[in-house]
């Protein structure tokens, strides 16, 4: 079974400055999705952006990007010009097929 | 747009208690499934459905029971709910016929279970 490992279980960043969150999954897939969702305080999952295996460009969508090492099985994120509105949990996510696994999640706070 | 809907979004049941949690989705998404969230744990899989009439389990299944009479609708049955099914629940949907696509989740059902 697929696993995905999100080691920090807590970050803070300076509003306007630069952050990345840590995935790390383990598959012996080879064409599979990798998402980052994130989940404010109202408790509603969010997609922030998806990166498809087979693609070697990482993903972009506006201030968030990816760094995708598909041989190191790494999945990073990049937020750029931190908001207050982006302090959430963010959840890395692996899914084939209809088989979607979550990391445990990293608490994510933006300071004024 | 719907999307996605959960009901109760709110629930206390009684150990022992049955009850069914709602999901419903008008995207005509072949594929659903329903989630638990647990402080730490991220989101587990406890069952899903590839369309009408087809289930499967997750890597949570215990305790709960599913069915798909219909595309729209995937509801979760607990027999007889217990402390350790406290938890949110969160249902999703994707495909539109095409597989490894976004998940599109419920705003997520919060139970407890005394």
């Amino acid at each position: 079974a697929q696993t995905v490992t999100q080691s920090q279980p807590e970050m803070s960043v300076q509003e306007a400055e630069t952050v990345t969150l840590s995935c790390t999954y383990d598959t012996s897939e080879s064409n599979y999705y990798l998402f980052w969702y994130k989940q404010p305080p109202s408790r509603q999952m969010i997609l922030v952006i998806r990166q498809e295996a087979y693609k070697q460009q990482n993903a972009t969508e506006n201030r968030f990007s990816v760094n995708f090492q598909k041989a190191a099985k790494s999945f990073s994120l990049k937020i750029s010009d931190s908001q207050l509105g982006d302090t959430a949990m963010y959840f890395c996510a692996f899914m084939k097929s209809v088989d979607m696994r979550f990391g445990a999640g990293t608490r994510l706070t933006v300071k004024p | 747009n719907a999307g996605v809907t959960q009901t109760p979004k709110f629930q206390v049941l009684k150990t022992g208690q049955s009850m069914t949690l709602q999901c419903a989705q008008d995207m005509n998404h072949e594929y659903m499934s329903w989630y638990r969230q647990d402080p730490g744990m991220g989101l587990r899989l406890i069952h899903y459905s590839v369309g009408a009439g087809i289930t499967d389990q997750g890597e949570v299944p215990n305790g709960y029971n599913v069915s798909r009479s219909t595309t729209e609708d995937f509801p979760l049955r607990l027999l007889s709910a217990a402390p350790s099914q406290t938890s949110v629940y969160f249902c999703a949907s994707s495909g539109e016929g095409r597989m490894n696509t976004e998940a599109f989740f419920g705003q997520g059902t919060r139970l407890t279970v005394v």
